[in-house]
C-alpha cells in the first residue's frame, strides 16, 4: 500500500548529541516531501520542504534533510539537539498522483534527555 | 500577518450532540483542508476546498460530518450527532498555489475534541 512510514514511534536522546530522524515513502512518482514539528500546545509549524533541486536541504531551528531517491526516503537530522527540540516530527509527502493533501507519517517523539 | 486559526481549542461533548468547529484561513489563501488526528493514529486527510467548492472530500468519514466553506472565507466543520469516534485532534490548513511552493500549507493550532 502507498503510504509515509517513520518506523521510531519514541526516540531519546541526550542535549547536545546528534538526531536522525527516519523517513521513507511508497510512492511511484517523487512526491513533495515535508517535515512538521509539533510543540507541546502548539499546532504544526513546517521545518523544511523539497519539491526539487538540490536533494539536501535546510531548514529552520537547525534542521536539515536529505532526499534519497534510490531509498525512497527523507531522514531528518539535526547535529547538536537543544532541550527546546523536545516534541513530536511528521513526515509528510504530497503525493504527485492524489491531488494535493498531505499524507503523514505517524509521527515520531522526541524526548531530550539533560 | 495573521495565521490560521482555529475556534475553539477544546470542545467536549456528549455522545450525540452536535458540534461545529470554524476555521479561519490566512487571507487571500484559497485552498483550505481538514485534517484530523485520532488518538494514537496518524493525521489523516479529511477534505479540500478550493475558495467556496469542495476539491476533494474522499476522507471524509461518513455523513455525520458535513463542512462549509460560504463564501470562500472561513470555514466550519459541524459533527452531527457525534459519536465517541470522532474523538481527537481537528486541524485546518490553507495554502495558496504560487510558482515553487509546492502548495505549502499552514496549519492552525487544531481543536481537540472530545465525545464522551
Amino acid at each position: 500500500a502507498q503510504s509515509v512510514t517513520q518506523p521510531d514511534i519514541h526516540i531519546t536522546v541526550s542535549e547536545g548529541a546528534s538526531l536522525e530522524l527516519r523517513c521513507n515513502y511508497s510512492y511511484g512518482a517523487t512526491p513533495y516531501l515535508f517535515w512538521y514539528v509539533q510543540s507541546p500546545g502548539q499546532g504544526l509549524q513546517l521545518l523544511l520542504k523539497y519539491f526539487s533541486g538540490d536533494t539536501l536541504v535546510q531548514g529552520i531551528k537547525g534542521f536539515e534533510a536529505e532526499f534519497k531517491r534510490s531509498q525512497s526516503s527523507f531522514n531528518l537530522r539535526k547535529p547538536s539537539v537543544h532541550w527546546s527540540d523536545a516534541a513530536e516530527y511528521f513526515c509528510a509527502v504530497v503525493p504527485m498522483e492524489y491531488g494535493n493533501k498531505l499524507v503523514f507519517g505517524a509521527g515520531t517523539i522526541l524526548r531530550v534527555k539533560s | 500577518e495573521a495565521g490560521v486559526t482555529q475556534f475553539p481549542s477544546h470542545s467536549v461533548i456528549e455522545k450525540g450532540q452536535t458540534v461545529t468547529l470554524r476555521c479561519d484561513p490566512i487571507s487571500g489563501h484559497d485552498n483550505l483542508y481538514w485534517y484530523r488526528r485520532v488518538m494514537g493514529k496518524e493525521i489523516k486527510f479529511l477534505l479540500h476546498f478550493v475558495k467556496e467548492s469542495k476539491q476533494d472530500e474522499s476522507g471524509m468519514p461518513n455523513n455525520r460530518f458535513l463542512a462549509e466553506r460560504t463564501g470562500g472565507t472561513y470555514s466550519t466543520l459541524k459533527v452531527q450527532p457525534a459519536e465517541l469516534e470522532d474523538s481527537g485532534v481537528y486541524f485546518c490548513a490553507s495554502s495558496q498555489f504560487l510558482a515553487g511552493n509546492g502548495n505549502e500549507q499552514f496549519f492552525g493550532p487544531g481543536t481537540r475534541l472530545t465525545v464522551l
